[in-house]
Order: C-alpha cells, then structure tokens, then sequence
C-alpha cells in the first residue's frame, strides 16, 4: 500500500525566503507525481505535475523534483511571499505495477505561512 | 467546460437523513474520483469510475455509500442515512487518462455537516 508523507507539517518563514517542502513516497510504481495547493475552506489547485520520467518541473517560482529511485520529491520555493501561504499537498498517482493503481494517494500536507 | 464541477457547494444533513452529491466532470475526461477530506488535511480514496463503470470501490463504505456515473448526467454520490462522522469535504476529480499525462483536475468541493 502506497504511504506519502510530507515533513515539515508546518513551516513558518519571513517574505522573501527561498524554501523547500519535502515528500517521500513508498511505492516507486507511480505515474507522476502531483503538487497542489489548497487555500483554507477552498479546493485543489494543481502547481506542478511531474512524470516518472521526468527529474523535474518548473512554474514561475516553483520548482519540483523526483527521484523515483529514493522515493522522494520536492518543492522549490523562491523569493516567498506572503501570498503563497496555504497548505501544500503532494500526491502520487498509482501506476499498474504499483498497489495503488488509479488512485492518488495524499501526503498530509506542509502548512506554509509567509510573514511580512 | 474546463472546470469540474460539484454541488451543492454546502450542505447539512441532520442524522439519519440523505445526502446527495453531484460532480460534472471536464468534458472529456473518462476518469471520475471521489475523495473524502477529514480533519488534518487527510484524503480519502472512495471510489473511481472509467466511463459509467466502476473501477474501483475500495474505499466505499458499502452499507450506506453509492455512486453513479451515467451518460449525458453529472456523476453522483449518495450516503444513506448519514452519521455525524460523515461530516467532511467531499472532493471529486477528473481525468482523461489516469492522471498519466494531465494529472488530476479538482472540483472545489462540497462540506457536508451532519447535526
């Protein structure tokens, strides 16, 4: 069974800050690798989607990583501002020689807050 | 259109009562999920659907929990007679191939509160 956790569970960082949120997955058979964010009492808004194949993925501001080998990704952060404060999620997309096939397992989330 | 799109955005239930979710997927898109959202951030997997078929219903609580997609409708989920751990935000998702090249595209949610 795919587990995906997400540390720090929260983070707390003055504007301007380059940061790093990291996830580590246990099942190396996925299809991509997903980062969302999700804003309080709101939905999932997709950042970056990254394929197995791929090492990583870029958008503005944020950069992602995999390494499917280790079990690992992560987000890149730069120049933080006080509107990126949300939750963070990634999610691993179950691939048909995983035991998650079809599914998109959650890590818990990082709590980001960006302090003026 | 580009968005998936679920109602009632709020509903509350008193114990016992129905309740009935409803989820229009991005045109196109073949692949449906249902997430459940509890506290702490933790995601659920109930259900997925490829077209009108049930792929996978795992996570189901059968005993009360049923969902549908069918043609030419919104998809649905229903829960019968709602208990009060029932109250969370129930998610539901899209895609065209398995998130394989697109990933998953979120509605923004339905919260169910059962008084």
């Amino acid at each position: 069974k795919q587990e995906v956790t997400q540390i720090p569970a929260a983070l707390s960082v003055p504007e301007g800050e380059n940061l790093v949120l990291n996830c580590s997955f246990t099942d190396s058979a996925i299809y991509n690798l997903q980062w969302f964010r999700q804003d309080p009492g709101k939905g999932l808004t997709s950042l970056l989607l990254i394929q197995s194949s791929q090492r990583e993925q870029t958008s503005g501001r944020l950069n992602a990583s995999l390494d499917k080998s280790s079990g690992r990704s992560t987000l890149y952060i730069a120049a933080s501002q006080p509107g990126d404060s949300a939750t963070y999620l990634c999610a691993a997309s179950g691939n048909a020689g995983g035991t998650s096939y079809g599914k998109l397992t959650f890590g818990q989330g990082t709590i980001l807050t960006v302090h003026p | 259109g580009e968005e998936v799109a679920q109602t009632p955005k709020h509903l509350v239930r008193g114990e016992g009562q129905k309740a009935k979710l409803y989820c229009a997927p991005i045109k196109g898109h073949s692949y449906v999920f249902w997430y459940q959202q509890v506290l702490k951030n933790e995601f659920k997997f109930l259900i997925s659907f490829q077209n009108e078929n049930v792929f996978d219903e795992t996570g189901m609580p059968k005993e009360r929990f049923s969902a549908k997609c069918l043609p030419n409708s919104p998809c649905s989920l229903e829960i019968q007679a709602t208990k009060l751990e029932d109250s969370a935000v129930y998610f539901c998702a899209s895609s065209p191939n398995w998130g394989v090249n697109y990933g998953y595209t979120f509605g923004s949610g339905t919260r169910l509160t059962v008084v």
